[in-house]
């Protein structure tokens, strides 16, 4: 299976900043890389994923970087925002589980203060 | 993008009762998965249901305790059998949206949150 680990477990910021999420994975087969955000009372919901061919994507103000040699993706929100505020899981998933299935971190929870 | 609900959105139960949970699809789904999340912890897959056939439980979580039916494409119920104070969590279904790529993006429900006295 894959040993996901996160880090920060919390992370706060003035609104404008950036933050950096980290998350490494053991499984060096992997090839997909997604974030997922929790908003409280909801389920997680997909924000940005990357698969292995790539080293970088980015989708306005949240950007994911791939470092496969070194086995960890970085989730980076710039210009934060209050409604930024949430809990943030990566999730890859094991290459061994034949479908789907998501292994999520331990999620990391961000506060954005205005 | 699929739209999921389910129900109850919240219970508290009394040990030793069983509770069953619903996850409605808006769209026709193969596979749908039924996940735990323990207050303050990250997301623990228990099993996924595919129509048609028996549901596949990861390590630790058996039929008895957690069985789960899928009669159709949109629908599958989750159930808490034999509660304990333990098994307070938000219990949380989802569904893959089935691009045909190999990994895609998986949607959620809102969550049932179980309290168990």
């Amino acid at each position: 299976g894959e040993n996901v680990e996160q880090h920060p477990s919390t992370l706060s910021v003035q609104e404008g900043d950036s933050a950096v999420i980290k998350c490494t994975y053991s499984d060096s087969a992997s090839n997909y890389f997604p974030w997922y955000k929790q908003e409280l009372g909801k389920g997680p919901q997909l924000i940005i994923d990357i698969r292995s061919n790539v080293g970088e994507k980015k989708d306005q103000r949240i950007a994911v970087t791939l470092n496969k040699t070194a086995k960890h993706f970085s989730l980076h929100i710039t210009e934060t925002q209050p409604e930024d505020s949430a809990v943030y899981f990566c999730a890859p998933p094991p290459t061994n589980s034949g479908y789907s299935t998501l292994t999520f971190g331990k999620g990391t929870m961000l506060l954005v203060s205005p | 993008s699929a739209v999921i609900s389910q129900k109850p959105s919240r219970d508290i139960c009394q040990r030793g009762t069983s509770l069953t949970i619903q996850c409605q699809v808006d769209s026709q789904v193969t596979m749908m998965f039924w996940y735990r999340q323990q207050p303050g912890q990250s997301l623990t897959l228990i099993a996924t249901a595919n129509q048609g056939s028996e549901a596949t439980y990861e390590s630790g979580f058996v039929i008895d305790k957690f069985p789960i039916s899928r009669p159709n494409l949109t629908f599958s119920t989750l159930t808490v059998s034999n509660m304990s104070p333990e098994d307070s969590s938000i219990y949380l279904c989802s569904v893959d949206d089935e691009t045909g790529r190999t990994y895609n993006e998986q949607f959620f429900g809102p969550g049932t949150r179980l309290t168990v006295l």
